[in-house]
C-alpha cells in the first residue's frame, strides 16, 4: 500500500499570505496525484488532478506541482474561504488508492 | 451538472450488512466513468472502498475486499454498496463519487445495536 504523508499537519496563516502544502508518497505514483479541499460538513472538493491540472471552476491561485514521490499544493494568496483541510490522493497502478491524513490551513 | 445522492439506513446492527445506494443525475451510469465509494471516519481519515467501471469491472480495497460488493442498476441509473459483517469500526460518513471528481454530500452510517 502506498502511504501518503502530508506536512505540515496544521498551517497557521493570515489572509493574503502564501500557503505551501506538501505530500510525499512512500513509492512513486507518477503524476496520478490529486488534491482536495474539505470544509466542515461538506464533501471533499477536487482542486487539482494529475498533479497539476486545476479542476473546473477552481481559482488560479491554486496550483499543484510535482511527480513521482514529492508533490506540492500552493495557494498564492489566501482568501477567507480557503481556510479548510486539504488532502492529497493517489490513484496509481493498482488498489488500494490512498489519501493523505490532511493538512489544516487555519487563520493565524 | 452531475449530481450524486447517497441513500440508505443510517443505523446498522453489528454483524449485519450495510447497504447504500447512489442515485446519479446528469450522467449515464453506463458511460465510461469510475463510480466509486469512499468513507471517512475520525479514526482512519479518508478511505477508498472501491469502484466499478463499464458497469461490471470492479476494484476493491484489499482490506475490505472479502466484505464488499459494488454493483450497478442501469434501469435506475444508480449504483450501490454492500458491506457485510459490519462492526463499530465501519461507522463513518460514506460518499459516492464519479471519477472522484464529483462527490455526493455523504451519509453517516453508524454501526450499533
Amino acid at each position: 500500500e502506498i502511504v501518503l504523508t502530508q506536512s505540515p499537519a496544521t498551517l497557521s496563516l493570515s489572509p493574503g499570505e502564501r500557503a505551501t502544502l506538501s505530500c510525499r508518497a512512500s513509492q512513486g505514483v507518477g503524476n496520478f496525484l490529486a488534491w482536495y479541499q474539505q470544509k466542515p460538513g461538506q464533501a471533499p472538493r477536487l482542486l487539482i488532478s494529475d498533479a497539476s491540472n486545476r479542476a473546473a471552476d477552481i481559482p488560479a491561485r491554486f496550483s499543484g506541482s510535482g511527480s513521482g514521490t514529492d508533490f506540492t499544493l500552493t495557494i498564492t494568496s489566501l482568501e477567507p474561504e480557503d481556510f479548510a483541510v486539504y488532502y492529497c490522493h493517489q490513484r496509481s497502478n493498482r488498489p488500494p488508492y490512498t489519501f493523505g491524513q490532511g493538512t489544516k490551513v487555519e487563520i493565524k | 451538472q452531475v449530481q450524486l445522492r447517497e441513500s440508505g439506513p443510517g443505523l446498522v446492527e453489528p454483524s449485519g450488512t450495510l447497504s447504500l445506494t447512489c442515485a446519479v443525475s446528469g450522467a449515464s451510469i453506463t458511460s465510461e466513468n469510475y463510480w466509486g465509494w469512499i468513507r471517512q471516519s475520525p479514526g482512519k481519515g479518508l478511505e477508498w472502498i472501491g469502484d466499478i467501471y463499464h458497469t461490471v469491472i470492479t476494484n476493491y480495497n484489499p482490506s475490505l475486499k472479502s466484505r464488499v460488493t459494488i454493483s450497478v442498476d442501469k434501469s435506475k441509473n444508480q449504483f450501490s454498496l454492500k458491506l457485510s459483517s459490519v462492526t463499530a469500526a465501519d461507522t463513518a460518513i460514506y460518499y459516492c463519487a464519479k471519477n472522484e471528481d464529483y462527490w455526493g454530500q455523504g451519509i453517516l452510517v453508524t454501526v450499533s445495536s
